[in-house]
């Protein structure tokens, strides 16, 4: 079964900095599918970003950016310029390419400091 | 135009009762989801629906029970609350694979409380 880490339960940033969000996942699988989920106090969960497995360059949308590390099952999160509204709970995600069985990790819960 | 919508968005009900919540998605999707949020954040899959054909039911009481009518509706009904079933559930929805990479749409949530 895929196993989905978040080893930093909380993390705070100064407002307009760069923060860092590690994850690690556990599969046989070569063909799958990591995201990122952002649930801020509306309890929302909404779509970050994504990478296919099989794609070897890093994913990016705007202020957010991954470190995939296919070999070392490790996906974390940049988000450079941290804003006030990135204040949230942040969920890692592995699905694999045939299934229907999204994993989550435990979370981690992202202030952003004035 | 919500994509997945979820009703009630927040239930507060006594122990021993018996209580639906509802999910619709208008975004043509074949697969749909339950997932149970408790109050340590933690998110678990508890069953999917694949074209109304069950494909996975984790370990979850038997008093929680699934129907699909159709592939644009999964609800959710569970018999004798307990207090440990308080948490938000989470409907979400799938298209299939080979299409936007394997994204689950969510929707708002719904906050039960068993008092």
């Amino acid at each position: 079964a895929q196993t989905v880490t978040q080893s930093q339960p909380e993390m705070s940033v100064q407002e307009a900095e760069t923060v860092t969000l590690s994850c690690t996942y556990d599969t046989s699988e070569n063909n799958y599918y990591l995201f990122w989920y952002k649930q801020p106090p509306s309890r929302q969960m909404i779509l970050v970003i994504r990478q296919e497995a099989y794609k070897q360059q890093n994913a990016t949308e705007n202020r957010f950016s991954v470190n995939f590390q296919k070999a070392a099952k490790s996906f974390s999160l940049k988000i450079s310029d941290s804003q006030l509204g990135d204040t949230a709970m942040y969920f890692c995600a592995f699905i694999g390419y045939n299934n229907n069985d999204m994993r989550f990790g435990a979370g981690t819960r992202l202030t952003v400091k004035p | 135009d919500t994509a997945v919508s979820q009703t009630p968005k927040y239930l507060v009900t006594q122990m021993g009762n018996d209580k639906s919540i509802k999910c619709e998605q208008n975004l043509g999707h074949d697969t749909m989801y339950w997932y149970k949020q408790d109050s340590k954040k933690f998110l678990k899959i508890m069953f999917s629906y694949n074209n109304k054909e069950l494909i996975i039911n984790e370990t979850v009481p038997n008093r929680f029970s699934p129907k699909s009518p159709d592939k644009a509706h999964l609800n959710l009904h569970i018999n004798s609350l307990e207090l440990g079933d308080s948490a938000v559930y989470f409907c979400a929805s799938s298209p299939p694979r080979g299409g936007p990479a394997g994204e689950l749409f969510f929707g708002e949530g719904s906050r039960l409380t068993v008092l």
